[in-house]
């Protein structure tokens, strides 16, 4: 089946403009992730959620930073007032949940990769 | 908290030959998984391998497989046989095992394969 999709892959905007980034996660996957890498380093966990509950934004580093998942399936992650410092592949995961049994694996998307100027 | 230490940022190694990679962690649970992630020039994230920690026996996939030291925090990727295709960014990861399910991943290894 089609794996997990981001939209737009590539995004240039201005600093303090504001974007939305999307995520279409793997039909029936119940928890999705977000996770920032910049470049040679690993992703770093943003936030996440189960369904529509987001269950963990810890990650997000600051109020700029937001996400939704409105209807349990794709999700939105958007960031306010964008600076330069924000620029960074931003990637989406999903997995079937907790009770699929362990490991519950991640399985990511391609990515969007932002460039503020 | 939990942290994921992969010491080598680079590694070369001939075709056909075997590598290791190596990973530590710092976990104070018992109950938790490691994975390693393959990311190629296309920058797509791949998983390679996946070990629960209470699992004694060591995974394996097909030239994939783990040396995972539970005692030593150890968790180390060798690749037999290596090919051309397997040259990439090798992430390792860290999820615990019970409720919050983010990953936290290690600096990566960048793995080059000479002809």
């Amino acid at each position: 089946g089609a794996g997990v999709s981001q939209s737009p892959r590539y995004k240039v905007t201005k600093r303090g403009q504001d974007v939305a980034l999307r995520c279409d996660p793997i039909s029936g996957h119940v928890s999705l992730y977000w996770y920032r890498q910049a470049l040679g380093q690993g992703p770093e966990f943003l936030t996440y959620f189960n369904y529509e509950a987001q269950q963990d934004k810890s990650g997000l580093p600051n109020d700029r930073f937001s996400a939704e998942r409105p209807e349990g399936s794709i999700s939105t992650l958007t960031i306010q007032r964008t600076e330069q410092r924000d620029s960074a592949m931003y990637r989406c995961a999903s997995s079937l949940g907790l009770w699929s049994g362990s490991p519950d694996t991640q399985y990511f998307g391609p990515g969007t990769r932002l460039t503020v100027l | 908290a939990q942290t994921v230490t992969q010491s080598q940022p680079e590694m070369s190694v001939q075709e056909a030959e075997t590598v290791t990679l190596s990973c530590t962690y710092d976990t104070s649970e018992s109950d938790y998984y490691l994975f390693w992630y393959k990311q190629p020039p296309s920058r797509q994230m791949i998983l390679v391998i996946r070990q629960e920690a209470y699992k004694q026996q060591n995974a394996t996939e097909n030239r994939f497989s783990v040396n995972f030291q539970k005692a030593a925090k150890s968790f180390s990727l060798k690749i037999s046989d290596s090919q051309l295709g397997d040259a990439a960014m090798y992430f390792c990861a860290y999820r615990y095992g019970q409720g919050a399910q983010k990953l936290v991943f290690g600096q990566g290894t960048r793995l080059t394969i000479n002809p």
